[in-house]
């Protein structure tokens, strides 16, 4: 299965302030998923960032908050635009390992005050 | 629209005993399902998935699932608890065609009494 480098593992931001977040896969893949998990909260899908084109994004997620750039089929960034205190959660990028199912990076834990 | 619930947010388990964690799922088409663990602070590790074939499928860890077409379940079992199972259980359900998302359940908190 792809193994998946995210980082930062952790970071602590002031508001009003950006943070890219970067992932790395061993692999070539098609599609990676960006994932906003809350403090106590499930994993909610923010985007899905397909290489050569415009990220896909969901509902109530927008990209002027998180632009997304996928440059080629092993790399992906996430930023997180302005951000609040409400933005503290963990980012996780995901790849589709077809039979290996879905793997997901370490995640990435952000703190905003 | 698609869904998943797990009906239990937190499970105390002694261990050793035997432990089983819910997943109902609802999906219009053939699902592709998924048990996650995460430990605190730290990312999700696949502990099994069913794709097709054989309903009981096996994981790492000694973990097992059912999948019952019948009730829209796909239960996590495992047979005798350790205390470092002690974590966070995400059952998901994803399409079974092409590159989907995948839809996460709330989450179950197992803890683990000596």
């Amino acid at each position: 299965s792809a193994v998946i480098s995210q980082k930062p593992s952790r970071d602590i931001c002031q508001r009003g302030t950006s943070l890219t977040i970067q992932c790395q896969v061993d692999s070539q893949v098609t599609m990676m998923f960006w994932y906003r998990q809350q403090p106590g909260q499930s994993l909610t899908l923010i985007a899905t960032a397909n290489q050569g084109s415009e990220a896909t994004y969901e509902s109530g997620f927008v990209i002027d908050k998180f632009p997304i750039s996928r440059p080629n089929l092993t790399f992906s960034t996430l930023t997180v635009s302005n951000m609040s205190p409400e933005d503290s959660s963990i980012y996780l990028c995901s790849v589709d390992g077809q039979d290996y199912g879905y793997t997901f990076g370490s995640g990435t834990r952000l703190t905003v005050v | 629209a698609q869904s998943v619930t797990q009906p239990d947010i937190h499970i105390t388990v002694s261990e050793g005993a035997s432990l089983e964690l819910r997943c109902n799922y609802s999906y219009g088409a053939t699902p592709y399902l998924f048990w996650y663990v995460q430990s605190p602070g730290q990312g999700l590790q696949l502990l099994l998935k069913y794709f097709s074939g054989d309903t009981l499928v096996q994981g790492i860890k000694g973990f097992e699932a059912e999948f019952k077409r019948s009730q829209s379940s796909f239960n996590l079992r495992k047979p005798s608890v350790h205390w470092s199972d002690a974590a966070e259980y995400f059952c998901a359900v994803g399409r079974s065609t092409g590159f989907q998302k995948l839809v996460f359940g709330t989450g179950t908190r197992l803890l683990v009494s000596p």
